[in-house]
């Protein structure tokens, strides 16, 4: 079974341009997620989303991030304006379903975006 | 508040030595889950282990094993006989009923083995 895939695995920009990430998580996985890895620190989640729609986007930086799933396979995540603080790993992850309480669902994790801005 | 504590920053180890990892959390919920990852260099998150908050019994699964003490809030990661393939960061993570399905990570551990 074909895991998460990502694209790019690295990019570098200057500040104030803006860069796209893509992510296709496995087969048949309803929910898909963006988290953000700078340095040194654990990923911290910035957008979820359920089939196409969005269930929790409160860590996003949403003046300059924006991500879509219109199609609700693929995803799309884009920085605009970039700024020196957003260079990181960008990882993105996808489960079964995340519905409801106590659910045993498990994340799996594609092997990221290097993102560094100059 | 959600947090997971992973004191260690860096372990260093010689091959076939054993290696405990430390994780602590911290949550108000009686339903929660904890998991493993391993991020070895290429960057990808590896999952090791999933435990729900009503099952406390140690799990082993060849060298690897976790114990959870729920009256410590603590769920640890032990390698036995290290092998220069487990050098990799460690991150342990929270997943509590509330939060859909969000993980809440450690800072991580990095490992490294020498053979």
């Amino acid at each position: 079974e074909a895991g998460v895939a990502q694209s790019p695995r690295y990019k570098i920009i200057e500040k104030r341009q803006s860069v796209a990430f893509w992510c296709n998580p496995i087969s048949g996985h309803a929910t898909l997620y963006w988290y953000q890895q700078i340095l040194g620190q654990g990923p911290k989640l910035l957008i979820q989303f359920q089939n196409n729609g969005v269930v929790d986007d409160s860590q996003l930086p949403k003046d300059r991030f924006s991500a879509e799933r219109l199609k609700g396979v693929d995803s799309t995540l884009k920085i605009q304006p970039a700024k020196l603080e957003d260079s990181a790993v960008y990882l993105c992850a996808s489960s079964f379903s995340a519905l409801g309480r106590g659910s045993t669902d498990t994340q799996y994790f594609g092997p990221g975006t290097r993102l560094t801005v100059l | 508040a959600q947090k997971v504590t992973q004191a260690q920053t860096e372990i260093s180890v010689v091959e076939k030595e054993d290696v405990t990892l430390d994780c602590v959390y911290e949550t108000r919920d009686t339903t929660y889950y904890l998991f493993w990852y391993k991020q070895p260099p290429s960057g990808e998150l590896v999952f090791l282990i999933r435990r729900n908050s009503f099952d406390e019994q140690n799990e082993i699964s060849g060298r690897y094993s976790w114990n959870f003490q729920k009256s410590t809030s603590s769920f640890n990661f032990t390698i036995t006989a290290s092998q220069v393939v487990d050098s990799a960061v460690y991150f342990c993570a929270l997943r509590f009923s509330g939060g859909y399905n969000k993980l809440i990570f450690g800072a991580g551990t990095r490992l490294a083995v020498h053979p």
